[in-house]
């Protein structure tokens, strides 16, 4: 396990309602990112942070925000969920060296639906 | 996005088989991982690679980076039962800091 915990574990909400996803990690790495698994898509890249409060948008980032206040939390939010955002969830943190090539750590999901 | 195709995108083998799946891309790329996961949790990382034509073993695993640099190998020697799971391919581009991933391959092994 490489020290990455996500919360909550399971979600169900109603379209329209905001959500927040958090991660939470004790490794001290730099980097950290979201990613959503879809069947068919494998995983895609929402956000990803390279410090606190230094973060950057990956391929699906419309309709996500989210926020470093600390190195060991990153946080998404979604503020107006819908229901193409039902999803599995995944956050990862990358180390151990300071590099963006180095290999990504998964927590173990956030599965999330939206009726 | 990067494309990355996997293959085969499902097997069925006999528990001792030998099992091989590959990842292209349209793309060069500077690092291959490659990753398990099983229902219900995150991939776990199983191989890392870095250069061209670099061979990497782990246990019963070994991965290649392709000569070419736009593709990746995983071989799976003897098979068994707790191997079952979906394997991801995961390539870095020269051109950015984002990992893309494949589709993956669901692996069935029949006792």
């Amino acid at each position: 396990d490489a020290g990455i915990t996500q919360s909550p574990r399971h979600k169900v909400t109603e379209t329209g309602t905001p959500v927040t996803l958090r991660c939470h990690q004790t490794e001290n790495h730099r980097y950290m990112y979201w990613y959503r698994q879809d069947p068919g898509h494998g995983l895609r890249l929402i956000h990803y942070s390279y410090g606190v409060k230094d973060t950057d948008k990956g391929e699906v980032s419309d309709g996500y925000s989210v926020s470093r206040s600390k190195t060991e939390d990153f946080l998404l939010t979604l503020e107006s969920a819908t229901s193409s955002q039902t999803s599995v969830y995944f956050c990862a943190i990358s180390g151990p060296g300071q590099g963006s090539n180095q290999p990504q750590h998964f927590g173990d999901g956030t599965r999330l639906s939206i009726l | 996005g990067q494309q990355l195709n996997q293959s085969p995108q499902s097997m069925f083998i006999q528990e001792g088989e030998d099992v091989s799946m590959n990842c292209t891309s349209s793309s060069i790329f500077n690092t291959w991982l490659w990753y398990k996961q099983d229902p219900g949790e995150g991939p776990v990382l199983l191989i890392a690679l870095y250069k061209a034509g670099e061979l990497t073993s782990n246990g019963r695993l070994t991965a290649q980076f392709g000569i070419t640099r736009k593709d990746s190998f995983l071989n799976i020697s003897a098979s068994i039962p707790s191997d079952v799971g979906i394997y991801f391919c995961a390539g870095l581009s020269n051109t950015g800091n984002q990992f893309y991933f494949g589709t993956g391959t669901s692996l069935t092994v029949i006792p």
